[in-house]
């Protein structure tokens, strides 16, 4: 079944330095993938997303993300975290006009 | 301006009440989604509408009823609540299908007591 899994519940990095959010999918065929972050009380507002073409995505805020079809992975990266960083991000897999979303992953970040 | 306006921020609700969530998108979108947050689950996929047309349905109970008045409103009626039901419900509309990004709206966190 399609799925996504983020194995980190909590990752914490020091402001400055760099980030990588990992997320790995389950998926019949080239999935749709997305990245969601989520602050405090409010919804979720879409980093970038993941069609089939070039691996490597561009997203907001300096994010980017990268499809591995061998890996089957798309990890969350970052040169340089910023303290307004802290929140939580989804990944998730549009499968049959739904999407799924993995449990999430709190950034703490350090100053 | 907030394009999406969920109505009402907070709730709390007794047990056995019926409550209604609000649901307004202004970003001319057609399509309207429902999902739920809560502590023990990651974000679940409730509720899909398409063009005020019921697309998708992933909730089992059927306390849970969609109620689409207009191409921009999509609420949210529960009925028998129960504590379970406590969680954050998000709305949110993309241009036309799941491949068009999703906008979500702020939630309404319930609370039932």
């Amino acid at each position: 079944a399609q799925s996504v899994t983020q194995p980190d519940a909590r990752v914490t990095v020091s402001e400055g330095a760099s980030l990588q959010l990992r997320c790995k999918y389950s998926y019949f065929g080239t999935p749709y993938l997305f990245w969601y972050v989520q602050y405090p009380r409010q919804g979720l507002q879409l980093l970038l997303k993941y069609y089939p073409g070039d691996p490597v995505v561009q997203g907001v805020n300096g994010f980017e993300a990268e499809f591995s079809k061998s890996n089957s992975s798309f990890h969350l990266r970052k040169a340089s975290v910023h303290w307004s960083d802290w929140a939580v991000y989804f990944c998730a897999v549009d499968s049959n006009n739904r999407i799924f979303f993995g449990d999430g992953t709190q950034l703490v970040v350090k100053p | 301006d907030p394009k999406i306006i969920q109505k009402p921020k907070y709730l709390v609700a007794v047990t056995g009440s019926e409550k209604i969530l609000i649901c307004e998108q202004y970003l001319g979108h057609n399509a309207m989604y429902w999902y739920r947050q809560s502590a023990k689950k990651p974000l679940e996929f409730m509720f899909s509408y398409s063009y005020q047309k019921l697309m998708d349905n992933q909730t089992a109970s059927s306390r849970f009823q969609p109620q689409s008045s207009k191409k921009n409103h999509l609420d949210l009626q529960i009925t028998a609540l129960k504590p379970d039901d406590s969680a954050t419900y998000f709305c949110a509309s993309s241009q036309r299908g799941w491949q068009d990004t999703q906008y979500f709206g702020p939630g309404t966190r319930l609370l039932v007591l």
